[in-house]
């Protein structure tokens, strides 16, 4: 069985904070897609990265930065500088096929604030 | 990133009526495509899962008489919400996956709002 644990329910942060979202899964497959995909109020799910289980390097992109340990089962966000417009729920995701379904942990809803 | 829309984005409509949710891969062919609801406040559920040409596979729990879910082409999905009732009320997400570039990711649509009176 495959489960994903996201804590934090709520995180409110003010503006130009940084903010760290945590992710941990439980799979026993050994070839697994950890996911990140937010949500803004409007409610359509945007990608925002996708990692297999065979590639632990970090990944930066603009201000937001991933940390994909498996020594933890660990996927957590990073959010450098946070802005107003990062306010939404994100959700961590994994699948254990390429075209299989997607368990969803619970989401942290993220406020970001002036 | 690969596009998906959703038609239409709110629905009201009074209980016992039939509801039909489309849902379009606009950029890339979508193999499978997965239908979700998601109630406030709370995570997606998955309903089912549909192949191109093939019969949904519905999730424990999920009446497939009353989700009608049809895949009849590469680019298009449709959810069938058959004689509705308050319960139904919901947000209705669907996403697709496909080949190439896109093989592995879901990538969702902009949601469905029904309100059934």
């Amino acid at each position: 069985a495959q489960k994903v644990t996201q804590a934090q329910t709520e995180i409110s942060v003010v503006e130009k904070e940084d903010v760290t979202l945590d992710c941990v899964y439980e799979t026993r497959d050994t070839t697994y897609y950890l996911f990140w995909y937010k949500q803004p109020p409007s409610g359509e799910l945007v990608f925002l990265i996708r990692r297999n289980s065979f590639d632990e390097q970090n990944e930066i992109s603009g201000r937001y930065s991933w940390n994909f340990q498996k020594s933890t089962s660990s996927f957590n966000f990073t959010i450098t500088a946070s802005q107003v417009v990062d306010s939404a729920v994100y959700f961590c995701a994994l699948t254990t096929g390429t075209a299989s379904k997607l368990t969803f942990g619970t989401g942290t809803r993220l406020q970001v604030t002036l | 990133g690969a596009v998906v829309s959703q038609h239409p984005s709110r629905v009201i409509c009074k209980s016992g009526t039939s509801v039909k949710i489309e849902c379009r891969s606009l950029d890339f062919q979508a193999t499978t495509m997965f239908w979700y609801r998601q109630f406030p406040k709370q995570s997606l559920m998955l309903m089912a899962t549909s192949n191109e040409g093939s019969k949904a596979t519905y999730e424990q729990g999920v009446e497939k008489d009353k989700f009608l879910i049809n895949h009849a082409s590469l680019t298009l999905s449709t959810l069938t919400v058959t004689s509705a009732h308050p319960e139904d009320s919901s947000f209705y997400i669907c996403s697709g996956t496909g080949s190439g570039d896109v093989r592995g990711t879901q990538y969702f649509g902009p949601g469905t709002r029904l309100l059934v009176l």
